[in-house]
């Protein structure tokens, strides 16, 4: 069983340009959330898509989207980039949307905005 | 708004010895608590979640709602406890976990 990939492992970024994320999920499971954790923070969500849907979203602009595919997997898109969303940037795999399914995570991108 | 709160940045006690780390949640309704945790080097894993009851690894963790809190014990250290903590919740009818900030728990021998 393939557990959750992320790539790319690191960038560089400079303010203003857009970024793309990318997770693989868990074989088996349809649901993926997204979670930006800053230096020395517990991770915060971003969104959560299932069956290629948004299905949730926490307190961040419009300006991260994602999209996830008829495979499930997932991108996570930031527009105009700003310092603080320099991060580790978490993808995490789950069954369903049922609270009982434990959220796999992935090693996490990180993101340096400069 | 929902919150989790670890008092403690950093941790450390002998090997041997009780350990407690301390989760604070607030929160209305009823929750679901779970504690995280990352190993050096490793992707951050579920150690265990209220609902199970169960002890994982030695560690214990009771749901104490009058206190709102969900503290993480285990009787006697283990070197390789040392590692990172999160203590999470997740809301009724949602689907995110709101994180603490985390707890560096480091066993000394």
């Amino acid at each position: 069983e393939t557990g959750v990939t992320q790539s790319p492992t690191h960038l560089i970024k400079t303010r203003g340009q857009q970024v793309t994320l990318r997770c693989s999920s868990q074989s088996g499971h349809n649901t993926v959330s997204w979670y930006q954790q800053a230096l020395g923070q517990g991770p915060q969500f971003i969104f959560q898509y299932y069956r290629e849907e948004e299905n949730g979203r926490g307190n961040f602009p419009p300006r991260f989207s994602g999209l996830q595919f008829p495979n499930y997997s997932s991108e996570l898109n930031v527009n105009a980039l700003e310092l603080d969303d320099s991060a580790l940037y978490l993808c995490a795999s789950s069954k369903s949307v049922s609270s009982y399914n434990e959220q796999f995570f992935g090693p996490g991108t990180r993101l340096t905005v400069l | 708004a929902q919150r989790v709160t670890q008092p403690e940045k950093l941790l450390s006690v002998f090997k041997g010895a009780p350990v407690e780390l301390k989760c604070n949640y607030s929160y209305s309704g009823s929750p679901e608590l779970f504690w995280y945790v990352q190993y050096s080097r490793q992707r951050l894993q579920l150690l265990l979640r209220h609902i199970s009851r169960e002890s994982i690894k030695g560690f214990t963790a009771d749901l104490n709602k009058g206190e709102t809190s969900f503290h993480l014990k285990k009787p006697f250290a283990q070197e390789e406890d040392s590692a990172m903590y999160y203590c999470a919740l997740r809301v009724e009818g949602a689907q995110k976990l709101v994180f603490g900030q985390g707890t560096r728990l480091t066993i000394n021998p």
